[in-house]
């Protein structure tokens, strides 16, 4: 099945700062992707995604490019806030019929 | 309207007892999901049903049992609960089987004393 290789947090950032997480993925056939989003308490809620190469997903200020020459969708922010602390998760969604695969994720912690 | 609502939200009991977590989405979906999530936030798929059909059934004990009654619900029944089964479960929907984007609930906290 399809995976995910997420850098490993906690990511603790200042507030304004620059942000990546990265994200690799493996898969058969061309998976849609998708950054998914936790905050404290909740579920997850969709953040972005892309369904075909070198197209770029955004959202509140968040960014990814489908990059499927490096099978990556690094999430990108130009300048961080308190409120975008939360797990982030990549998830390749595949073709068909197949699990969806989840992981870890990776926590942020935007400090002031 | 919540899209994909669960109860409870909380639940503690004790070892041994026998448990149920309710799910329902508005959304017309096909296709549901019951993820279990660990402390250290790892998340893992346990079951997924497609319009009251079992499609994916992950190496769950067999003490955790799911049942749709309808494609708009599915309910997680869990017996002879253990320690290990502390952790937050999540239920999901979506409307392409297997894929495309998921709709999660608020999850259901379980701890087992």
């Amino acid at each position: 099945g399809d995976s995910v290789t997420q850098m490993e947090g906690p990511v603790t950032l200042s507030e304004e700062a620059f942000l990546t997480i990265n994200c690799t993925y493996t898969a058969t056939g061309y998976p849609s992707l998708f950054w998914y989003v936790q905050y404290p308490g909740e579920g997850l809620q969709l953040l972005l995604k892309a369904t075909k190469a070198d197209d770029k997903g955004s959202n509140k200020g968040f960014e990814a490019t489908y990059r499927k020459e490096t099978t990556s969708f690094h999430l990108e922010k130009g300048s961080v806030q308190v409120s975008d602390s939360a797990v982030y998760f990549c998830v390749p969604s595949p073709e068909g019929y197949q699990k969806v695969t989840f992981g870890t994720g990776t926590k942020l912690q935007v400090i002031p | 309207d919540t899209a994909v609502s669960q109860t409870p939200k909380y639940l503690v009991t004790q070892m041994g007892n026998d448990k149920s977590i309710k799910c329902e989405q508005n959304l017309g979906h096909d296709t549901m999901y019951w993820y279990k999530q660990d402390s250290k936030k790892f998340l893992k798929i346990m079951f997924s049903y497609n319009n009251k059909e079992l499609i994916i059934n992950e190496t769950v004990p067999n003490r955790f049992s799911p049942k749709s009654p309808d494609k708009a619900h599915l309910n997680l029944h869990i017996n002879s609960l253990e320690l290990g089964d502390s952790a937050v479960y999540f239920c999901a929907s979506s409307q392409v089987r297997g894929a495309g984007e998921l709709f999660f609930g608020e999850g259901s906290r379980l701890t087992v004393l």
